[in-house]
């Protein structure tokens, strides 16, 4: 069984610009989750989407946004790009909700560096 | 608010049992989960508690108390390879998956 795929693995943007990053879930997940991971900031959750709709939301500013697309892939926006936008960018993927018992499985991420 | 404190830095010498503490505060507490990532790894899912107790995983013990707001991990038989972060995660109501900022384990020959 294929794992969470992110897609690309790496980017270099320069401020101003806009990106998106790619995720697909394990065969069979419904939900999938995105995170933000800086050094000594953890993993900071930015939304989640069950069955296409956005669930959840986490304290990010609008320029971050996502969907998903019906076979439960899905993307993340960022526009107008900060320097303090660069990070690890994680997104994980589960069953169900994020919740209860699901356990999330995580991708290897995109690192994304604003020039 | 939402927040978990954890050690940033944990260090112990092979064989050895180690335990990495997290207090919790939020609302609508569903449970406690722990994570394990290598540098340059993902993330990967070690345990979940919903309910007060220990639960055992091999190698790996995770407990909690509710009453206490707070959680532990506890690695036995320390190996080379535990050499890794350890993030303490709560799911609550609002915000879902809400991760500490991590404990670095070292783990020396």
């Amino acid at each position: 069984k294929a794992g969470v795929t992110q897609t690309p693995r790496y980017l270099i943007k320069t401020r101003g610009q806009q990106v998106t990053l790619s995720c697909s879930p394990i065969s069979g997940h419904r939900s999938v989750s995105w995170y933000q991971q800086t050094p000594g900031q953890g993993l900071q959750f930015l939304f989640e989407y069950f069955s296409e709709t956005q669930r959840n939301k986490g304290n990010f500013p609008g320029r971050f946004s996502g969907r998903q697309f019906s076979n439960s892939r899905s993307e993340m926006n960022v526009s107008t790009l900060e320097l303090g936008d660069s990070a690890l960018y994680l997104c994980a993927s589960s069953l169900g909700l994020a919740g209860a018992k699901n356990i999330q499985y995580f991708g290897a991420g995109t690192r994304l560096s604003v020039l | 608010g939402q927040s978990l404190e954890q050690p940033s830095e944990v260090t112990a010498v092979e064989g050895a049992i180690v335990q990495i503490n997290c207090t919790y505060q939020t609302s609508g507490f569903y449970g406690l989960s722990w994570y394990q990532q290598h540098d340059g790894g993902a993330p990967t899912f070690l345990s979940y508690n919903a309910l007060d107790g220990l639960e055992e995983t091999g190698r790996f013990s995770s407990f909690l108390s509710r009453s206490d707001s707070y959680g532990y991990l506890l690695l036995q038989e320390l190996q080379m390879k535990d050499s890794a972060s350890y993030f303490c995660a709560v799911t609550s109501g609002t915000y879902k998956y809400i991760f500490g900022t991590g404990t670095r384990l070292k783990v020396l020959a």
